[in-house]
């Protein structure tokens, strides 16, 4: 099972701003390790969206935006798009397993 | 343009192996670090394993450790994961993917991916 957690669906209608949510623990975001976002629009490989918790990799639009504060961390979605349906993943290190984790990702909903 | 093409993927019974590859090009293949991330049908993604660009000793998910080997031929700029032991808990969609630098470590992420192999573990 996923180490960290976020919510399962989240939706907002065209232009709106929508925030993910990320939940870890000590030994992952809150031991500091970096956070990182990826997209994976339906039936494609995942795209790297944000890295080091709030760094935009080339081509991603700055509506896109990260941050992390203790055990969690966010991703906000700005001017929503209908193409930014898709289904959203957090990424962290975790000491304890020594291991790469991933969340349980998010489906984001353009109504 | 960094392109990753991943193979061998197919049916399989339990317990029986496969071996995967994934094909890189458009970049200096043994200056990268490079992983396989697995996603069963219908739900998340699931690191796999590891292996720095140069030396160093790969990694592995708990789920896989003893039964699964990665590896890497920088001469042929491929990446490997051999598979033993499959059970219907190993059936996924295996990405390729590469780090953004020649070492792994906790500030580590996954830069670019390739599409994927099936993997199907039944009888």
């Amino acid at each position: 099972q996923s180490v960290l957690t976020q919510p399962p669906s989240v939706s907002g209608a065209p232009g709106q701003r929508v925030t993910i949510s990320c939940t870890g623990s000590s030994s992952n975001i809150g031991a500091g390790h970096d956070v990182h976002w990826y997209q994976q629009l339906p039936g494609t490989a995942p795209k790297l969206l944000i890295y080091g918790d709030s760094n935009r990799p080339s081509g991603v639009p700055d509506r896109f935006s990260g941050s992390k504060s203790g055990t969690s961390a966010s991703l906000a979605i700005t001017g929503l798009q209908a193409e930014d349906e898709a289904e959203y993943y957090c990424q962290s290190y975790d000491s304890s397993l020594s291991g790469y984790v991933f969340g349980t990702g998010t489906k984001v909903t353009v109504l | 343009e960094v392109q990753l093409v991943e193979s061998g993927g197919g049916l399989v019974q339990p317990g029986g192996s496969l071996r995967l590859s994934c094909a890189a090009s458009g970049f200096t293949f043994s200056t990268y670090a490079m992983s396989w991330v697995r996603q069963a049908p219908g739900k998340g993604l699931e690191w796999v394993s590891s292996f720095s660009g140069s030396g160093g000793s790969p990694s592995y998910a708990d789920s896989v450790k003893g039964r699964f080997t990665i590896s890497r031929d920088n001469s042929k700029n491929t990446l490997y994961l051999q598979m033993n032991s499959l059970t219907a808990e190993d059936t996924a969609v295996y990405f390729c993917a590469r780090a953004p630098g020649q070492h792994l470590g906790d500030l580590s992420f996954f830069h670019y991916w390739g599409q994927g192999t099936l993997v199907t573990v039944s009888s």
